[in-house]
């Protein structure tokens, strides 16, 4: 039972590239979650999504977006990566009633 | 929109004493879930305990409780003998349960030092 798993753990994109942040849970969760936490603060809510097909905005979704075409996956894209960008991405899978975290995803935009 | 506040940013504690961390929220939903997570320096975010809003009784696991004020939307949690590796940062959260109050809201985050 692998969990919440996060790919990459680490990535260096130059300002104007984009990528994806994969993220995979074998729980069969309906909820996941993307979180972006800069240095010292808490984590601040991306994109959310209630099951396969809907997503919803979060607190910070302007440069990102996100797809849920499958109960298992919830990419994480960034187009024109800005040094804003800059932070620890985590992931997250549940129920109504509890959550888990992937190790997140430690993303510098030079 | 709901929101969790955590007014502490830092706390200290010496290794075996008690400590607590304080937590208010804002919602007017009657039915909820509050969470504690921790995060240590790996980055892993470990569920702490969970208290649900129906419940009156306060949630317990192990030497971590929670004092949960519905009235006053407030939910602190207690650390009793203080560990060494309880030091990491603390985070509370708040997750609706009515349709469109799935979001998973954190505060801050608070940050636990244990002094040996």
């Amino acid at each position: 039972n692998a969990g919440v798993t996060q790919t990459p753990k680490f990535r260096i994109l130059k300002i104007g590239q984009s990528m994806t942040l994969q993220c995979t849970q074998d729980m069969n969760h309906n909820y996941m979650y993307w979180y972006r936490q800069d240095p010292g603060m808490g984590l601040k809510l991306i994109y959310y999504s209630v099951g396969a097909g809907i997503t919803d905005k979060g607190e910070v979704p302007n440069g990102y977006n996100v797809s849920r075409s499958t109960t298992e996956d919830f990419p994480l894209r960034l187009e024109l990566a800005a040094p804003s960008q800059t932070s620890v991405y985590f992931c997250a899978s549940g129920l109504v009633y509890g959550y888990t975290f992937g190790s997140g995803t430690r993303l510098t935009v030079v | 929109a709901q929101t969790v506040t955590q007014s502490q940013p830092e706390m200290s504690v010496q290794e075996a004493e008690t400590v607590t961390l304080s937590c208010t929220y804002d919602t007017s939903e009657s039915d909820y879930y509050l969470f504690w997570y921790k995060q240590p320096p790996s980055r892993q975010m470990i569920l702490v305990i969970r208290q649900e809003a129906y419940k009156q009784q306060n949630a317990t696991e192990n030497r971590f409780s929670v004092n949960f004020q519905k009235a006053a939307k407030s939910f602190s949690l207690k650390i009793s003998d203080s560990q060494l590796g309880d030091a990491a940062m603390y985070f509370c959260a708040y997750r609706g349960i009515q349709g469109g109050s799935e979001k998973l809201v954190f505060g801050k985050g608070m940050k636990l030092t244990v002094n040996p």
